[in-house]
């Protein structure tokens, strides 16, 4: 049974560039969530979402940064124009959809992305 | 919105001493209180979780105390081992709505041999 698979594991990219980062959810997981941990930093949520769905993005700059799960493939965070204070490990949950309790969350093994 | 304030920040103990970590909380709907352990360049795993219908749970050498009054909760380790040196979080989160959680600062945590 995979876990949560996030790809790149690496991700070096110059300012003003995109960065594409991916999330697949654990087999049987339909909620998808986004943190993003700076260095020797906790870790900050940004975005919820189901399949096709954005349910809470109350987390997520207003600018340059997108999220998307589509019915087929993984989750996609973008963020257009990288800057510097980009630079961070963003991690991927996944969790069932089981109403009534809480559900727990899954990380993947992130994505560091170091702006240049 | 939720805020956890997590308390220390580093905390050295000498191998099999214990140690705890202490966290608050402040929306009193939070219900579920979770622990990860990160070691470094890992992924966040989860360790033990306490939910507000229980005041105390254990998991061998590990356990997890929750006040609801006080809004706080922490994280016992007993007998430590250098394998437990790691970052713990601890994170509160609600079983209604988005779920999603809201971590702490972070507690490293080294164990001397």
């Amino acid at each position: 049974n995979a876990g949560v698979m996030q790809n790149p594991r690496h991700l070096v990219r110059r300012r003003g560039q995109e960065a594409r980062l991916r999330c697949s959810p654990m087999k049987g997981h339909s909620h998808v969530y986004w943190y993003r941990q700076l260095p020797e930093e906790g870790l900050k949520f940004m975005v919820y979402l189901q399949k096709e769905n954005i349910i809470d993005e109350s987390g997520m700059p207003k600018e340059r940064f997108s999220a998307e799960f589509p019915k087929e493939g993984p989750s996609i965070l973008r963020i257009q124009q990288v800057v510097r204070g980009d630079s961070a490990a963003y991690f991927c949950a996944s969790s069932l959809n089981r109403g009534g309790s809480y559900n727990e969350q899954f990380f993947g093994p992130g994505t560091r992305l170091t702006v240049l | 919105g939720e805020n956890v304030e997590q308390h220390p920040s580093t905390l050295s103990v000498q191998e099999g001493d214990s140690a705890v970590i202490k966290c608050t909380y402040s929306d009193s709907a939070s219900n579920y209180f979770p622990w990860y352990k990160q070691e470094l360049g890992k992924r966040p795993q989860l360790i033990i979780d306490i939910r507000s219908n229980v005041g105390e749970k254990k998991d061998q050498r590990i356990a997890v105390t929750l006040n609801k009054t006080a809004k706080h909760f922490s994280l016992h380790i007993t007998e430590t081992q250098p394998e437990d040196s790691a970052v713990y979080f601890c994170a509160a989160s609600k079983s209604e709505g988005a779920q999603k959680l809201v971590f702490g600062q972070g507690t490293r945590l080294t164990i001397n041999p």
